[in-house]
């Protein structure tokens, strides 16, 4: 089993509606993140998360809200999604000050 | 601002040869640095982490270099592969907001 799990692995959505994307983790590591990914563009962060109680904002969360419903779960969702939120989704999982471990994605696109 | 650059957005190599991709940062000031490799629509595996008070890390055909005067990281493949074409990006660690940054990563192509 993957130490990241990401679902869906591929979603289609049409322009506002709600869609929540699915995060697990088997590594036992307290931060998790939530990045995204366009051409050209790099990795950006959208939201990180140091423990259940600790959320933080990245640098592109307009338009996201995350729930971090425990230590192993973080999930990602677009309440009213956009076209311009067409992406590669990455959750990332990470113990302090060392290697972060990446899910293999979450095409996203909005129609 | 806070800014990352990568050397090239692709570069092209030889097999055998080695290369050398540099990762320069401003308005940083990293207690580290990491290097990752993602193949194209899968997620960044991790390859090094070098501190700041270390000049250089080694593993395998790897090596990355740290200078915190300069702002810089050079990340080397030695006797390059094919298997070794990819896109690496570079990661110092953002003091002030407690996470990774990823600058837009160098896509390497080692011709046989």
């Amino acid at each position: 089993d993957a130490d990241v799990t990401q679902t869906p692995r591929n979603r289609i959505t049409k322009t506002g509606k709600r869609i929540m994307l699915e995060c697990s983790q088997t590594k036992g590591h307290d931060r998790m993140y939530w990045y995204r990914q366009d051409p050209g563009l790099g990795l950006r962060l959208i939201y990180y998360s140091f423990d259940v109680k600790d959320i933080n904002k990245g640098e592109i969360s307009d338009g996201y809200s995350v729930s971090r419903q425990a230590q192993a779960k973080f999930s990602l969702s677009l309440e009213s999604a956009i076209p311009n939120q067409t992406a590669l989704y990455f959750c990332a999982t990470e113990s302090e000050n060392t290697e972060a471990f990446f899910g293999q994605g979450t095409r996203l696109t909005v129609v | 601002s806070q800014k990352i650059e990568q050397n090239s957005e692709a570069l092209n190599i030889q097999e055998g040869k080695t290369a050398t991709l540099t990762c320069n940062y401003t308005n940083y000031s990293p207690a580290y640095l990491q290097w990752y490799r993602q193949d194209p629509g899968r997620g960044p595996v991790f390859l090094l982490l070098i501190r700041e008070n270390e000049k250089e890390k080694r593993k395998e055909r790897l090596k990355v270099t740290f200078d915190t005067t300069l702002k810089q990281s050079l990340f080397h493949i030695t006797a390059s592969q094919p298997a070794d074409s990819a896109t690496y990006l570079c990661a110092p660690w953002d003091n002030y907001g407690q996470n990774f940054v990823f600058g837009p990563g160098t896509r390497l192509s080692v011709l046989p």
